[in-house]
């Protein structure tokens, strides 16, 4: 069936690292994978997505890799800040129109 | 303002009863979806609409209900049947022929 594996599940980071959260997706027809940052008691917002026809995008300090050949896609974030403290959700588009969540991450940055 | 409402932000349910909650957009967006949160988990699907008077179940239907009368609008109904019901519940919606599912601000659930 379609499956999305997440891994970190927890990443804690000093402020000004990167973090870099990696997504495995097993359905080869998705195409379309957004990123979503939840803070706490509130609901996802996309960050960034990318589709299967591009390698990778970049949006200020956040960057998504996709290799279609192994089914990964990441998320990069540059000189991070404690406002990027969150959970992180990646998912990849299945069929009727439904999106597929890995697990999150729980991002925690240290100041 | 366009975008995702959902009502209440806290709801208090007690044993045996039934109780809905709301979601309305207005983006115009056609396909509407409840997902359950549990702390610390991924987001799970329940039910999901496309078209106005038309849904499906998700992974984990059971013990829930939705209605599809309007466009903007997709209620979600938690039943007595449903007897782990304490959980953060979000709403999204996406345009028809694109991808991005766009959350609502959630309900929380609790059980008295």
């Amino acid at each position: 069936g379609e499956n999305v594996e997440q891994h970190p599940s927890t990443l804690s980071v000093q402020e000004g690292d990167s973090a870099v959260i990696k997504c495995t997706y097993s359905d080869s027809a998705s195409n379309y994978f957004p990123w979503y940052k939840q803070e706490l008691g509130k609901g996802p917002q996309l960050i960034i997505d990318i589709r299967s026809n591009v390698g990778e995008k970049k949006d200020q300090r956040i960057a998504v890799t996709l290799n279609k050949t192994a089914k990964h896609f990441s998320l990069h974030i540059t000189e991070t800040q404690p406002e990027d403290s969150a959970v992180y959700f990646c998912a990849a588009n299945g069929q009727g129109g439904k999106l597929i969540f890995g697990q999150g991450t729980e991002l925690s940055v240290k100041p | 303002d366009g975008g995702i409402t959902q009502s209440p932000k806290y709801l208090f349910r007690k044993e045996g009863q039934n109780v809905t909650l709301s979601c309305e957009q207005n983006l115009n967006h056609d396909a509407m979806y409840w997902y359950r949160q549990d702390p610390g988990q991924g987001l799970r699907l329940i039910y999901y609409s496309q078209i106005v008077n038309d849904f499906q179940k998700g992974d984990i239907a059971e013990g829930y209900s939705v209605s599809r009368e309007k466009k903007e609008s997709f209620p979600l109904t938690v039943t007595s049947a449903q007897k782990n019901p304490t959980a953060f519940y979000l709403c999204a919606s996406r345009l028809a022929g694109g991808e991005t599912q766009y959350f609502g601000p959630g309900t929380r659930l609790l059980v008295l």
